[in-house]
C-alpha cells in the first residue's frame, strides 16, 4: 500500500512570491493535515481538511491557505513568501472518523526555502 | 505558546540501556497522546499511544506512561538499540483533532 506522497521535495523561492505544495493522503484515507517544521520547533499544526472542507487552521497568517481535491488530495498554497517561511512542511492523513482516526500517517516533507 | 513540551533537545544512551524521553503539557483538555519517531529526511512515524484514561501503555520495548496530575508524558525504550537513534516527538490530542507535537528529543543509542 502506497504511502502519503508529497511534492516536490525541494522547492526554492524567493521572498514575495506563491508556493504550492501538494499532498497525495493514503489510499482510503479522507482526511489531510499540513504541519510546518521550521528550525529548532517542533511540528506546528497549519490546517486540517476532511472531506473536502477545512475543519481547522492553526495560528497562521491567511496567506497560508489550502484546498482538498474531490480525491482527497490537497494542495498548500503560500502567498507572498517571507524568509522565515523556510521550513520542511509535513503533510499528513488519516483515517477520521474511526478509532484509528489518531494516528497519521505522514508524508516524507517538502523542504521550502526562501531566499 | 507551546502547549507540548519537550524540554530535552537530546538525549544519548549506551545500547542495551534504558531510554526515557519526557514530554509536559500545559492544556488538560488533552485526552489522547501519541509519540512519533522522526528518521532525517523521513515523515514522522507513528509509534505508540495512550488515552488519558490509563497511566500506562505497552508495546514491545516501548512504554508510554502518563502521570495527569504533573501533566507530564514519558516514553521508554527499553532495551534500547542503535536503529532507535531518531528525533521523537510527543504529540497531544484534545477533542477536534488538532494535534499539539513538542519539539522533539534526539536520541543517539551509543553502540
Amino acid at each position: 500500500e502506497a504511502g502519503v506522497t508529497q511534492s516536490p521535495t525541494h522547492l526554492i523561492k524567493t521572498r514575495g512570491q506563491q508556493a504550492t505544495l501538494r499532498c497525495s493522503p493514503i489510499s482510503g484515507h479522507t482526511s489531510v493535515y499540513w504541519y510546518q517544521q521550521a528550525l529548532g520547533l517542533g511540528l506546528q499544526f497549519l490546517l486540517w481538511y476532511d472531506e473536502g472542507e477545512e475543519r481547522n487552521r492553526g495560528n497562521f497568517p491567511p496567506r497560508f491557505s489550502g484546498r482538498q481535491f474531490p480525491n482527497y488530495s490537497s494542495e498548500l498554497n503560500v502567498n507572498a513568501l517571507e524568509l522565515e517561511d523556510s521550513a520542511l512542511y509535513l503533510c499528513a492523513s488519516s483515517l477520521w472518523g474511526t478509532g484509528s482516526s489518531y494516528e497519521q500517517y505522514f508524508g516524507p516533507g517538502t523542504r521550502l526555502t526562501v531566499t | 505558546d507551546q502547549q507540548v513540551k519537550q524540554n530535552s533537545p537530546s538525549l544519548s544512551v549506551q545500547e542495551g540501556r534504558i531510554s526515557i524521553l519526557n514530554c509536559d503539557y500545559t492544556n488538560s483538555m488533552f485526552d489522547y497522546f501519541l509519540w512519533y519517531k522522526k528518521y532525517p529526511a523521513e515523515g514522522p512515524t507513528f509509534l505508540i499511544s495512550i488515552s488519558s484514561i490509563k497511566d500506562k501503555n505497552e508495546d514491545g520495548r516501548f512504554t508510554v506512561f502518563l502521570n495527569k496530575s504533573a501533566k507530564h508524558l514519558s516514553l521508554h525504550i527499553v532495551p534500547s538499540q542503535p536503529g532507535d537513534s531518531a528525533v521523537y516527538f510527543c504529540a497531544a490530542i484534545p477533542t477536534g483533532n488538532q494535534f499539539y507535537f513538542g519539539t522533539g528529543t534526539s536520541l543517539t543509542v551509543i553502540p
